[in-house]
């Protein structure tokens, strides 16, 4: 089965310092993988995907993410934090196992906090 | 781009009432619709998931008699709370997907909506 795992429940940076977000999935079959952003009583907001093209992805607000699959990672990084990047952060595979209908399955969440 | 309006995006009701929550996808058909819940400072679980003119099929641990799915129509699914109850106070987020536009992949989100059950 599909699995995400989030390194972290909580991160804190400073204004201005590099954010790393972890995040390792757990998949038997090429993964489609997904960053998503949440600001409290709000709903998702897509950040960046990877679906088996550039390795290297880009997104949205200067967030980028790296697929390594010697390393099963895919973590989230963005140079330079600004407080508006303040929020909670999900992971997500898609599942594809047995013609499953390709739900998403999500990490636990990283809340980022980002001092002045 | 692909958007799916959910209504309401906060509902208080008391305890023992059914509320509806709708998903529309305004412009594409979705075949598939995904509910999910979200407790507090909690990541989302999938409850169940809909398939256009078939029952939906739910996870294990979630009461198929209390959450009542419909998904009567490409543009309309709906999650049926009944009889709720404090506990059942939740984000329920639904999600159409995955689909591919050209050579995009992805889901499309609701809002969410924001339960509580007094």
């Amino acid at each position: 089965a599909q699995s995400v795992t989030q390194l972290g429940s909580h991160v804190s940076v400073s204004e201005g310092a590099l954010v790393l977000l972890r995040c390792n999935y757990s998949s038997s079959v090429p993964p489609y993988l997904f960053w998503y952003v949440q600001y409290p009583n709000q709903g998702l907001q897509l950040l960046l995907k990877y679906t088996s093209a550039a390795t290297l992805v880009k997104g949205i607000n200067g967030f980028e993410a790296e697929f390594k699959k010697s390393e099963t990672s895919f973590h989230l990084t963005k140079p330079s934090a600004h407080m508006s990047d303040a929020a909670e952060y999900f992971c997500a595979v898609s599942d594809q196992n047995g013609g499953s209908q390709g739900n998403l399955i999500f990490g636990k969440g990283t809340k980022l906090s980002v001092k002045p | 781009g692909a958007v799916v309006s959910q209504h309401p995006s906060w509902v208080i009701c008391k305890s023992g009432t059914s509320v509806k929550i709708e998903c529309r996808s305004l412009d594409f058909q979705a075949t598939t619709m995904f509910w999910y819940r979200q407790f507090p400072k909690q990541s989302l679980m999938l409850m169940a998931t809909s398939n256009e003119g078939s029952k939906a099929t739910y996870e294990q641990g979630v009461e198929k008699d209390k959450f009542l799915i419909n998904h009567a129509s490409l543009t309309l699914s709906t999650l049926t709370v009944t009889s709720a109850h404090p506990e059942d106070s939740s984000f329920y987020i639904c999600s159409a997907g995955p689909s591919w536009t050209g050579t995009n992949y992805g889901y499309t989100f609701g809002s969410g909506t924001r339960l509580t059950v007094v």
